[in-house]
This record gives C-alpha cells, structure tokens and sequence, in this order.
C-alpha cells in the first residue's frame, strides 16, 4: 500500500517551461512535505519542503502548492534548465516523537530538453 | 556534499556473504536513519538512532540485518548471509534536533550488488 502516491511517473519538458509533480497522501498525521532531487548514482537532496499550515513556499524557482483538505501536494518548477534533469520524489513525515522518518512516493524522472 | 559520508561507495559480494557499510553524520546531529533504495523506487526506510539509541526497526530489517552506532556518532550497517534481494543503494541519513528536527541530509549511498 503506497502511503505517499505521485504523478507523473516520467515528465518530458522543453527548456524554459513549468515542471508540475503532483504527490497524495491519505495519513492525516503527515505533518511534513520535503521534495528532493536525485541524479543517478547520488543521494537524494531536500529541494524544498512546507508544513501543512501554508498552502504555498516558494524558493527560487522552485513552489511547493499544498491542499490540506485534499490532502494533495505539488511541486512547480519554472523556467525548467537541462540541469534540472533528475528524478524528484515527494516525501512525507508523520509527527511521532522525535522520528521523523520519511515515507516516500515512487519517483517522477524528469528530463528538460534543450 | 552534504556533509555526511558513506562508505564504501560501491560493494560487490557473493550470495551469502557479509557485508558492512558504515555512515558518518553531521557531527551535531544526533538523530541518524538508514533507508533502502531499489531501482527505480523511492526509499524505504529500514532504521531509526536517536544518539546511540536504536529507536524504531522497520520490518523490512530482517534477522540478517543489524545496525549500531555505538557512541551516538558513526553508524554501521551489516547484513549477514547476503541474498540477491539485497541489491539496492543504501542510505544514510542524518538531522538536528534543531527545530522540529524534520529536515534530513543524505548521505551519497552505497550501492551494494549480490552476484
């Protein structure tokens, strides 16, 4: 049973366009939403994360969109580089104590064309 | 480089070997997970440390796996009896208890391939 479902599993964009990821999650007691970025043979990096009392963060050109009611969350990346090529997973971390451990989606691979 | 290390970065082993990885966190974190990634998947976790303190165990953490991080710093990760199920990348993590704690910085993994 995926707790943390995500969408599309494979993203094509032309350069300078808007990357959408889209992430679900059914647990209530989620209380954290990072993305990280993974490029092949390298440990995934915290791109950006929110917490679920903001519908939106943005950092650079980077916005997470989060609908509680939904329980739905999204990742928007503009103006998309070939360097933003990579895989970029949504993760969620229920509020239990000081473990904080993530439970993950599958993965969207993300290629930017030039 | 996040400053957390891993090493080896890549083993190769025979089915029915051991192996054991080793993590060194930020030095100030106190709290340090290991998960395990297959291709083309997201990680799954498998263990949780808060200082020395080994604090929740996933049940994909079968008997033939065992971690320690005897005084709350580096972290060890054996696996007894290797099977080729085992392949996959594993990854170290580590967070302050600054906060709420919730941020994670990985480690680059170490790719463990059972032949």
């Amino acid at each position: 049973q995926q707790q943390v479902k995500q969408s599309p599993q494979s993203l094509i964009v032309q350069k300078g366009g808007i990357s959408i990821i889209n992430c679900a999650y059914e647990n209530t007691a989620f209380d954290y939403f990072p993305w990280y970025q993974q490029f092949p043979g390298k440990g995934p990096a915290l791109l950006i994360a929110i917490r679920p009392d903001v519908s939106e963060k943005k950092e650079g050109r980077f916005t997470i969109s989060f609908n509680k009611s939904a329980k739905q969350f999204s990742l928007h990346i503009m103006d998309s580089q070939p360097g933003d090529s990579a895989t970029y997973f949504c993760a969620a971390s229920p509020h239990a104590g000081n473990n904080r451990k993530l439970i993950w989606g599958l993965g969207t691979s993300l290629a930017v064309n030039p | 480089d996040t400053g957390v290390s891993q090493d080896p970065r890549h083993k190769i082993t025979k089915r029915g070997q051991n192996v054991t990885f080793r993590c060194d966190p930020i030095s100030e974190h106190n709290r340090l997970y290991w998960y395990r990634q297959t291709l083309g998947q997201g990680p799954e976790f498998l263990t949780y440390f808060q200082n020395e303190a080994q604090l929740e165990k996933s049940r994909l953490l079968s008997d033939r796996f065992s971690a320690e991080r005897p005084k709350g710093s580096f972290s060890t990760l054996e696996i007894q009896r290797t099977e080729q199920g085992d392949s996959a990348m594993y990854l170290c993590a580590s967070s302050s208890r600054r906060g709420g704690g919730e941020t994670q910085y990985f480690g680059p993994g170490t790719r463990l391939l059972v032949l």
